[in-house]
């Protein structure tokens, strides 16, 4: 079993939709998980960070986690075309940040 | 954010001739600083853990001969590819942790393509 999942994609939505990308890890002593956005050629720029259950908002992004489920989750609300990128899911584990494969995320004008 | 510089941006070399890539954190003083490698459609991959004034900590499977780690000062971080083939080509991302929380902030990353 991978460390960090993520289903890649891709995934493809229409601008205005809600978008919802998946996380499932492995380390159940992982107390700290991240959502990074990366362009294509770029390198990974952070959206979310969060620590403890439950969700946690930040304009048109809300995560989410769930520790029992060993789950954490990126809702993007009112997608914008501009928002297609790969969303990389990260769990420190042990100090290390581990990346998930990534979800390429499409959204349709 | 805080911010990380890297550079080169993208380099191309020969077979056989080795290639630095520097890291540098601009406001704030990284005790730790990390590389990853990323190809094509993939994940990132930690290569490894940068600790200043320490040997470098590799990760499984990287040689620590062949891709050389130096992080002199807490701003200063540099990776050396030494006699690159063409299966070194990749894209070389470097992070640091800023001290005051967990956060990783990324340089913008170094395209290596070795002919």
């Amino acid at each position: 079993q991978k460390e960090v999942e993520q289903n890649s994609g891709p995934l493809s939505v229409p601008e205005g939709a809600i978008a919802s990308l998946n996380c499932t890890y492995s380390d159940r002593g992982s107390q700290s998980f991240f959502w990074y956005r990366q362009y294509s050629g770029k390198s990974p720029e952070l959206i979310m960070s969060i620590y403890s259950n439950g969700d946690q908002e930040d304009g048109r992004f809300t995560a989410q986690l769930n520790k029992a489920s060993q789950y954490v989750s990126l809702l993007i609300r009112d997608s914008q075309p501009s928002d297609s990128a790969t969303y990389l899911c990260a769990v420190n584990l042990g100090g290390k940040l581990i990346f998930g494969q990534g979800t390429e995320l499409s959204v349709k004008p | 954010g805080a911010v990380v510089s890297q550079h080169p941006s993208w380099v191309i070399c020969k077979s056989g001739t080795s290639v630095k890539i520097e890291c540098r954190s601009l406001d704030f003083q990284a005790t730790t600083m990390f590389w990853y490698r990323q190809f094509p459609k993939q994940s990132l991959m930690l290569m490894a853990t940068s600790n200043e004034g320490s040997k470098a900590t590799y990760e499984q499977g990287v040689e620590k001969d062949k891709f050389l780690i130096n992080h002199a000062s807490l701003t200063l971080s540099t990776l050396t590819v030494t006699s690159a083939h063409p299966e070194d080509s990749s894209f070389y991302i470097c992070s640091a942790a800023h001290p005051q929380d967990e956060k990783l902030f990324f340089g913008s990353g170094t395209q290596l393509s070795v002919l």
